[in-house]
């Protein structure tokens, strides 16, 4: 069965410290990912997406993702972490070839203390 | 519009009341997703149309789920004879480009509802 596992609840991170929020992914074939980000009371904001080519993409507000097709995983990295950060973050995946529907993880909720 | 508008943006229904939610998408957007998010997780998919035509509905939990884009472009998802299993946010979504996995999406603020 197709899964999106975001191992981390919740994250708490200094302001000026790095970031890291795992994902990763169970499908048959080559996957469609991406982060979304959702501040609370907000619809969700697409961070970045990954469809082939590189495997490090960059994103908005200074997120980058690295896709490890051997891990599953597509974790997505911020090396310096702002008080603006604080927010839920949604790993999805969507099928190659089939479906209209991402699947989404469970978030991951950030807080980001001074 | 200059982005998704969703209304109404609360909504307390009484168990058994019918709801109905409104979706305004981004102007000439093909694709329409609504998407349901319970408490502490990740929105799961409903249904999905192309235009006016209802490709996918295999994520509609149950037959008191109905929504419809009747001239291909608003959307109202309508919930009848609500239960409170039914409370969450529901969040619709507009893309530009035909409905695929590759598909990015714009989002609503979504409608919270609360069924008592």
């Amino acid at each position: 069965a197709q899964s999106v596992t975001q191992p981390d609840i919740h994250i708490t991170v200094s302001e000026g410290a790095s970031l890291e929020l795992r994902c990763n992914y169970s499908y048959g074939a080559t996957p469609y990912l991406f982060w979304y980000v959702q501040s609370p009371g907000q619809g969700l904001q697409l961070l970045l997406k990954y469809f082939s080519g590189d495997t490090l993409v960059q994103g908005i507000k200074g997120f980058e993702a690295e896709f490890k097709r051997s891990q599953s995983s597509f974790n997505l990295r911020k090396p310096s972490v702002h008080w603006s950060d604080a927010a839920e973050y949604f790993c999805a995946v969507g099928a190659h070839r089939s479906g209209y529907a991402l699947n989404f993880g469970k978030g991951t909720s950030l807080l980001v203390t001074p | 519009g200059a982005g998704v508008s969703q209304s109404p943006r609360y909504k307390v229904a009484k168990r058994g009341q019918d709801v109905a939610l409104r979706c305004d998408p981004i102007s000439g957007h093909v694709s329409l997703f609504w998407y349901q998010q319970a408490l502490g997780q990740g929105p799961e998919f409903l249904t999905y149309f192309q235009n006016e035509a209802q490709l996918d509905k295999s994520g509609l939990p149950s037959d008191r789920f109905f929504a419809e884009r009747p001239e291909g472009s608003v959307s109202t998802l309508k919930i009848q004879r609500t239960q409170q299993e039914d409370s969450a946010v529901y969040l619709c979504a507009s893309s530009p480009q035909m409905g695929s996995g590759a598909n990015v999406l714009t989002f609503g603020a979504g409608s919270r509802l609360t069924v008592l």
